[in-house]
């Protein structure tokens, strides 16, 4: 089975603060998503990732930045927190690049900033 | 960003009643349509990749046919169970690796 973890189910910050998502796959996939999940709408790509230190953005990057030194990890930085960042984060993998492949969700994490 | 629709926003059944939802999409640029069961601090989890026009596909209880040519797909849950309550989610993806979502539809099954 192939499992996503999330470094925190619910976490509070202050508003400036620099936040750090960890996500952390066990199947060996390419491909790494964050997504952002808030009332009334639905789940929206921040940023992805298909290879180690490549990136791109997705709908809505602004006021976020990702790393991806390793393979299996995935951090999501919100380099100075503001409280329209308060959401649900989800993090996400799939096998391969450009196939129909199934996106396997972690927990998600809910970040309240204050 | 690409709209994608689901209907109803939220549903009520008894236990053992059959329910359908659906999911609007573009009906261009189709690439694959996904399903996904979403229960309350869980992690979303995947039902069906749908891909070719006329497309069926089932797994126990629950099912999902695909229009592409119109731009939707139902989903059908036949004999609700309490289990079942959840929030299910499509996404429309055009290629790449983007997945469109909807808000998605939520159910709950009374017992």
């Amino acid at each position: 089975d192939v499992k996503v973890t999330q470094s925190s189910r619910y976490l509070v910050k202050r508003t400036g603060e620099k936040v750090f998502l960890e996500c952390v796959q066990d199947m060996d996939h390419e491909n790494m998503f964050w997504y952002r999940q808030d009332p009334g709408l639905g789940l929206r790509l921040i940023y992805f990732s298909y290879d180690v230190k490549m990136k791109e953005k997705g709908d809505i990057p602004e006021g976020y930045s990702v790393s991806r030194e390793k393979k299996e990890r995935f951090s999501l930085i919100l380099e100075s927190a503001s409280t329209n960042q308060t959401s649900m984060y989800l993090c996400a993998s799939s096998l391969l690049s450009g196939q129909r492949d199934t996106q396997y969700f972690g927990p998600g994490t809910r970040l309240t900033v204050l | 960003i690409l709209n994608v629709e689901q209907s109803p926003q939220s549903l009520h059944v008894q236990e053992g009643d059959s329910t359908n939802f659906t999911c609007s999409f573009p009906s261009s640029n189709f690439y694959a349509l996904h399903w996904y069961r979403w229960e309350t601090a869980k992690s979303p989890e995947a039902l069906f990749v749908m891909t070719l026009n006329g497309d069926e596909k089932k797994k126990g209880r629950i099912s999902a046919t695909l229009n592409t040519k119109e731009g939707y797909s139902y989903l059908y849950i036949k004999g609700s169970q309490p289990e079942d309550s959840a929030t299910y989610l499509c996404a429309f993806q055009t290629g790449a690796n983007n997945l469109f979502f909807g808000t998605g539809t939520r159910l709950t099954v009374i017992p």
